[in-house]
C-alpha cells in the first residue's frame, strides 16, 4: 500500500527555521514525483513545487521560488519542505502528494495528511 | 501563473447533475491533457478524482467524469448525493513544468 506519512504539528515563532518531512512507503521512492502543496486556513490549494527523488530535480513555482526549499533524502525515501525565516502569514497546512512516475505531469494520486505549521510571536 | 479559474459555489438536489468548469489558458489546460480533479472533505487531505482530463483512479464512482474543450476542463457530477457535498479543486500541468490548482469550488448538496 502506498502511503505518504508527514511530520507532526509545528509552532514557530516569526524568523524561525523550520523543516517538515513526507516519508513515503509501499513503492519505489526514487521513480515518483512528490509535490507539495499549502492550504491557508479557510482557502484553497495552492501549489508549491515538486521534486524528483531520484535525481533531486525540483521546480517551483513563481510564487514560491526562494520563499522555500525543497528536498529528499533517497536514502531514507524522505522529501523535505524548509523555511530558512518564517512569517506568520507560513501559517497553514502543507500537503505532500506523490505525482506521476518519471515524468512531473498527470494527478497526485497519493497524499499525506497534512502538517500544521503555525507561525505567531 | 494565474491559478485556474472555478465558480466559487455550484448546488444540486440528490439525484441531479452538476458541472464545474475549469478555465484556464493556452499554457496549462488548453495545452495539455494534464487536467486533475480533487475532491476534498472539510478537515481532509484531498483526494483525486479525475486525471489527465477524463480517466477515473480505481475505486472512484463512475458518476464523475472529467472533459475538456479548448482552454476550459469540466468535471461532471451525476445522480449527486449527500456524499459528494465537498471542495472540488481542478489542477493542470503548466508549460513552465509546473502545476496549477483552480480556486476552488464548494458543492452543495440541497
Amino acid at each position: 500500500e502506498v502511503q505518504l506519512v508527514q511530520s507532526g504539528a509545528e509552532v514557530k515563532k516569526p524568523g524561525e527555521s523550520l523543516k517538515i518531512s513526507c516519508k513515503g512507503s509501499g513503492y519505489s521512492f526514487t521513480s515518483y514525483w512528490i509535490g507539495w502543496v499549502r492550504q491557508m486556513p479557510g482557502k484553497g490549494l495552492e501549489w508549491m513545487g515538486i521534486i524528483y527523488p531520484g535525481d533531486s530535480d525540483t521546480r517551483y513555482s513563481p510564487s514560491f521560488q526562494g520563499q522555500v526549499t525543497i528536498s529528499a533524502d533517497k536514502s531514507i525515501s524522505t522529501a523535505y519542505l524548509q523555511w530558512s525565516s518564517l512569517k506568520a502569514s507560513d501559517t497553514a497546512m502543507y500537503y505532500c502528494a506523490r505525482y506521476g512516475k518519471l515524468l512531473p505531469i498527470g494527478g497526485a494520486s497519493n497524499w499525506g495528511q497534512g502538517t500544521l505549521v503555525t507561525v505567531s510571536s | 501563473q494565474s491559478a485556474l479559474t472555478q465558480p466559487a459555489s455550484v448546488s444540486g438536489s440528490p439525484g441531479q447533475s452538476i458541472t464545474i468548469s475549469c478555465t484556464g489558458t493556452s499554457s496549462d489546460v488548453g495545452g495539455y491533457n494534464y487536467v486533475s480533479w480533487y475532491q476534498q472533505h472539510p478537515g481532509k487531505a484531498p483526494k483525486l478524482m479525475i486525471y489527465e482530463v477524463s480517466n477515473r483512479p480505481s475505486g472512484v464512482s463512475n458518476r464523475f467524469s472529467g472533459s475538456k474543450s479548448g482552454n476550459t476542463a469540466s468535471l461532471t457530477i451525476s445522480g449527486l448525493q449527500a456524499e459528494d457535498e465537498a471542495d472540488y479543486y481542478c489542477s493542470s500541468y503548466t508549460s513552465s513544468s509546473t502545476h496549477v490548482f483552480g480556486g476552488g469550488t464548494k458543492l452543495t448538496v440541497l
